[in-house]
């Protein structure tokens, strides 16, 4: 099955920078998407982008699926983006296979 | 509020024994799923029902049993409960198959003592 690699596996930002987080994967997908996981355990959805670029406020996704390859961008980050990230992934008929998540800490 | 629902929220239980974990989700999704997520974060499916039947049935042991009776609900049943089932079970939903946006229920942390 398909394989998700996500990187780094923990992130230590300061309040305001930007931060790029990298999901790469080992096969053609047919569905990305990005998930966070609060410090409270609840797993939200950020983006669903098998393909191309969405932005939703300070967060912004790109999915280059010819290079097998996603990334999360996080702009001004606040102490509130703390958490687990998680990328997962489809390829063919079968369900989301997710990475082990990027730890983020966003320190004031 | 629209959302994915689970009951109850933890789950404290001796070894040997029987449990069940109740979700239901009100938007209309058509498929759901368990995932297991263990103590180092890492999200496994268990199972993923379209529709009321049975469509992905991962490698868990058949102490685990889901049910569906309805679209709208998929609960799961735990036997003779093990040290190792400890950890916190996500129910989850989407629109149609695999290939629409996940949501997720806020979890059960099940811990087995």
């Amino acid at each position: 099955g398909i394989q998700v690699e996500q990187s780094p596996p923990d992130l230590i930002l300061q309040e305001g920078a930007n931060s790029t987080l990298r999901c790469n994967f080992s096969d053609s997908v047919n569905n990305l998407q990005w998930f966070h996981q609060n410090p409270w355990g609840q797993l939200i959805n950020l983006f669903y982008i098998p393909s191309g670029t969405k932005q939703n406020g300070r967060l912004s996704a790109t999915t280059v699926a010819t290079e097998r390859y996603s990334s999360l961008y996080i702009s001004s980050s606040q102490t509130t983006d703390s958490g687990v990230y998680f990328c997962a992934a489809v390829s063919g008929n079968t369900p989301l296979v997710f990475g082990k998540g990027t730890r983020l800490s966003v320190i004031a | 509020d629209t959302a994915v629902s689970q009951t109850p929220k933890y789950l404290v239980t001796q070894m040997g024994n029987d449990k069940s974990i109740k979700c239901e989700q009100n938007l209309g999704h058509d498929t759901m799923y368990w995932y297991k997520q263990d103590s180092k974060k890492f999200l496994k499916i268990m199972f993923s029902y379209n529709n009321k039947e049975l469509i992905i049935n991962e490698t868990v042991p058949n102490r685990f049993s889901p049910k569906s009776p309805d679209k709208a609900h998929l609960n799961l049943h735990i036997n003779s409960l093990e040290l190792g089932d400890s950890a916190v079970y996500f129910c989850a939903s989407s629109r149609f198959s695999y290939n629409s946006p996940l949501h997720f229920g806020n979890g059960t942390r099940l811990t087995v003592t």
